[in-house]
């Protein structure tokens, strides 16, 4: 399995609302909804912001949203601020065999 | 709140075994949900390695899985990942993290991570 493709980087201004692709094949997500997304600031353990394509875990931020459609997912960061400067990693969970499948990261910066 | 702590030997010569423990506190591995380790290398992406369920389940990344070995010991709370035959390639730092289980029975996201183990392999 070969990770999931992602854009190097993405930027944009304070307030401005950026986008993130994650793309695959088909059997890289499967039959199963179970895309997440993580923010990972420099240093630090990744933190899971998105789980099951568009649910957020309690605590983050609604300016975060996500969505799939085919073999591509997206992460959608609204009203930019300076603390979502990050690198940010899609995952798609596929069943039988279990495996895990991770994007080859995003890093953003807020300009 | 749940915390999870890695720890290992930080150095690791090649050849030799690597082995990782992670000792979850406020919450028991006996509880429903899959426990994972994952290592991401310097200034590289994400890499899955290895899950297991309490009932000592188990499942590996096929890239890894001739020379991993993930157990679970409930008596301490703990779960642990052996790596054999390290080399310089295995670097990375370690993160052992838990996974949620959907409504469908599936560990589908990884929602709580430690803070990471960093692993050198060097002679």
């Amino acid at each position: 399995q070969s990770a999931l493709s992602q854009p190097a980087s993405v930027s944009g201004s304070p307030g401005q609302s950026i986008t993130i692709s994650c793309a695959g094949s088909r059997s890289d997500f499967g039959n199963y909804n179970l895309v997440s997304w993580y923010q990972q600031h420099p240093g630090k353990a990744p933190q899971l912001i998105i789980f099951e394509v568009t649910e957020r875990p309690s605590g983050v931020s609604n300016r975060f949203s996500a969505s799939k459609s085919g073999n591509t997912a997206s992460l959608t960061i609204s009203g930019l601020q300076a603390e979502d400067e990050a690198d940010y990693y899609c995952c798609s969970y596929v069943h039988s065999p279990a495996y895990y499948v991770f994007g080859t990261g995003t890093k953003v910066t807020v300009l | 709140q749940v915390q999870l702590q890695e720890s290992g030997p930080g150095l690791v010569k090649p050849s030799e075994t690597l082995s990782l423990t992670c000792t979850v506190s406020s919450s028991s591995v006996r509880t429903h949900y899959y426990w994972a380790w994952l290592r991401q290398s310097p200034g590289m992406g994400l890499e899955w390695i290895a899950s297991v369920y309490r009932s000592g389940d188990t499942y590996y990344n096929p890239s890894l899985n001739s020379r991993v070995t993930i157990s679970i010991d409930t008596s301490k709370n703990q779960f642990s990942l052996t790596m054999t035959s390290a080399t310089a390639a295995d670097s990375a730092m370690y993160y052992c993290a838990r996974i949620r289980v959907t409504s469908s029975g599936y560990g589908d996201s990884f929602d709580i991570w430690g803070q990471g183990t960093k692993i050198t392999v060097s002679s």
